[in-house]
């Protein structure tokens, strides 16, 4: 398997703009968790997907933000309008919820807002 | 709400020592403890999980142990190389995982 895997894997866009991230968890991984990490913040959980659905989406920090889960090999996240301090890196994880496997974390998406 | 605390935040130390890096908990429901891996600019790598019905795993060089009673786990590094310099970080598992803010080791040769 290819792990996770995230495109882009660096984004520059103005202020205003529509962004979206996307990612491909690993196969037979049944939850997926979109992060956002800043040197302010650390690392922090947006939401996470399990089996498709959206089970805990209380760290999106804005309505501006949402994500969606069409299916088990693929979820986006979109920022509209994006704003400069949406800089961040932007991770990408899953894993079997039922079972010991560990989280299995992407490259990571590098967004900048300029 | 969990809340995960890493001590050192930062450490240096020479090429062969041995070293301890903590991690501390509030909330003991956890279904595990990961430990990972961050290289600067890098995504995270999975170094350790540790269930919550064990004490401690270890690989290679890493041990981690867990007392999820107190709310603590350790990372242990063996003989420490320059390479293992990064930032370590470890979350704990209920549902989503919390992550502290990581302990940056340098390993100066």
């Amino acid at each position: 398997d290819a792990g996770v895997i995230q495109s882009p894997r660096h984004e520059v866009t103005e202020m205003g703009q529509e962004v979206t991230l996307r990612c491909k968890p690993i196969s037979g991984h049944n939850s997926l968790f979109w992060y956002r990490q800043t040197m302010m913040r650390g690392l922090e959980l947006l939401i996470y997907f399990n089996n498709n659905v959206p089970i805990d989406d209380s760290g999106m920090p804005e309505d501006r933000f949402s994500a969606k889960m069409p299916n088990a090999s693929f979820s986006t996240l979109k920022i509209q309008p994006s704003e400069p301090r949406d800089s961040a890196v932007y991770f990408c994880a899953s894993s079997f919820s039922s079972g010991p496997t560990d989280d299995t974390f992407g490259s990571g998406t590098r967004l900048t807002v300029v | 709400k969990q809340e995960v605390t890493q001590i050192p935040a930062a450490l240096s130390v020479p090429e062969g020592e041995n070293l301890v890096l903590n991690c501390s908990f509030t909330d003991s429901a956890i279904y595990n403890l990961q430990w990972f891996r961050q290289d600067h600019g890098k995504g995270l790598t999975s170094l350790l999980l540790i269930q919550s019905s064990q004490r401690e795993q270890t690989s290679g060089r890493l041990n981690a142990s867990l007392d999820k009673s107190s709310g603590r786990s350790t990372l242990y590094i063996a003989a420490s190389q320059p390479g293992d310099s990064a930032t370590y970080l470890c979350a704990v598992r209920a549902g989503k995982s919390t992550f502290g803010d990581g302990t940056t080791l340098t390993v100066k040769p």
